[in-house]
This record gives structure tokens, sequence and C-alpha cells, in this order.
């Protein structure tokens, strides 16, 4: 059973760039959450997928940011226009949602350095 | 507001040493409770989860948590450290509707460093 896969897991780029981070989850698993984590924080909600539908979207995800998951698979954050401010680990989670409470399994995230 | 705190920023203990760290949430409705551990530069490992019944859970890597409905907490407790428990440690909740947890909200964070 492979876990929750980011790729890249590093990336560094200039400001006004485009960057695009994607993720795979858990084979099984419908639900895909996207989080942001800066350092000595906690992670803090983006947005998730159920299945392909987008469900909710966190006030931190400016029109700067957008997510897909357009087959209910893997998911893709990309991020236009980098800010020096976007700099963040980006951390990808899946469970498998049947009704009652899930449990969110998280992947290596993906360290975004703008310069 | 949904909330969770994390009263220590940073714990030392020696090897060997009990350990508890502190966690206390703010949710109106029934919680969904988790405790997670992040290595250096790595993703987040759960270590164990409060859904409902017994309010003592076992995790893994010998560590237990007690949720604690009339404190607002869910402390988590080990009662031998190993230098390689050494990690920062994220209380959270899970906020959503209808039962399911739609997604989690974090405390900030307890750095552990374990003394040999």
């Amino acid at each position: 059973d492979t876990g929750v896969s980011q790729d890249p897991r590093h990336k560094i780029t200039k400001r006004g760039q485009n960057v695009t981070f994607r993720c795979d989850p858990i084979s099984e698993h419908n639900r895909l959450y996207w989080y942001r984590q800066t350092l000595g924080q906690g992670p803090e909600f983006l947005t998730y997928f159920q299945n392909e539908a987008q469900l909710e979207k966190s006030r931190l995800l400016s029109d700067r940011f957008s997510a897909e998951r357009p087959k209910g698979s893997f998911s893709t954050l990309e991020i236009q226009r980098t800010e020096q401010g976007d700099s963040a680990m980006y951390l990808c989670a899946s469970s498998l949602a049947t009704g009652g409470p899930d449990t969110q399994y998280f992947g290596p995230g993906t360290r975004l350095t703008v310069l | 507001a949904q909330s969770v705190t994390q009263p220590d920023i940073h714990i030392t203990v020696s090897e060997g040493a009990s350990l508890e760290l502190r966690c206390n949430y703010s949710y109106g409705a029934t919680p969904y409770l988790f405790w997670y551990v992040q290595s250096p530069g790595q993703g987040l490992q759960l270590l164990l989860k409060y859904f409902s019944g017994d309010t003592l859970v076992q995790g893994i890597k010998g560590f237990e948590a007690e949720f604690k409905r009339s404190q607002s907490s869910f402390n988590l407790r080990k009662p031998s450290v190993h230098w390689s428990d050494a990690a920062e440690y994220f209380c959270a909740v899970g906020a959503g509707y209808g039962g399911a947890t739609n997604k989690l909200i974090f405390g900030t964070g307890t750095l552990l460093a374990v003394q040999p």
C-alpha cells in the first residue's frame, strides 16, 4: 500500500513565476486536501476535494491559487505570479470518507522557496 | 471560533523520562481529535486519533492520549521517551458537518528535544 506522494519535493522559483505541484493520494481514497505550513506554524487548510468536486476553499486561497482534481485521482495546485510570501511547505493529504469522521494521511510535502 | 492551543512551544526531556504534551481545543460540536508527528523537512505522521468511546486512546510508538471533555483537552503522553522521539508534535481537531471531518485545524506545535 503506497502512501500519499507529492512532486516535486523542493521548488525554488523567482518572484512572478508560476509553479505547479502534484499530489497522488492513496489509491482508494476519495478525499484530497491541500494545506500550507509556514515556519514555526501548524498546517493551515487551503482546500479539499471529494472525488473531482472542489467542496471548500479557504480565504487563504487567493485568486492566484488554483487547484484541480480532474479525474478524482491526482491533484494539482498552481500558484500564479508567485510572491515571497508564498514561500512555505505545501502539504497534501488524502482520506476515505464514508459518512463519518475520516482520517487524513499526509504526503511528504513540497517545499517552495520564492526568491 | 474553532481553535487548538498547544501551550508549550518547546520541551526538553531526558531519554527514558516520561512525557506529556498539552493540547486544548475550542469546538462547539463533538470534537474529532488527532495527534501528528513531524520530523524535520517531512510530512505529518498520524500518531493516534479520538472519535468516540473510550477516552484513553493508544497510538503508535508507545504514545497514548486522553480526551477530557470537561477540560477541553487531549494531552499526549509517553511513559519513557526515546531519542528517536525528537520531533515536532501537532494536535488537531477535525472540523466539519454531518459527522465528517472536512478539514483539520492544527495547533502551532510543540518541538520536543531529547537529551541523552
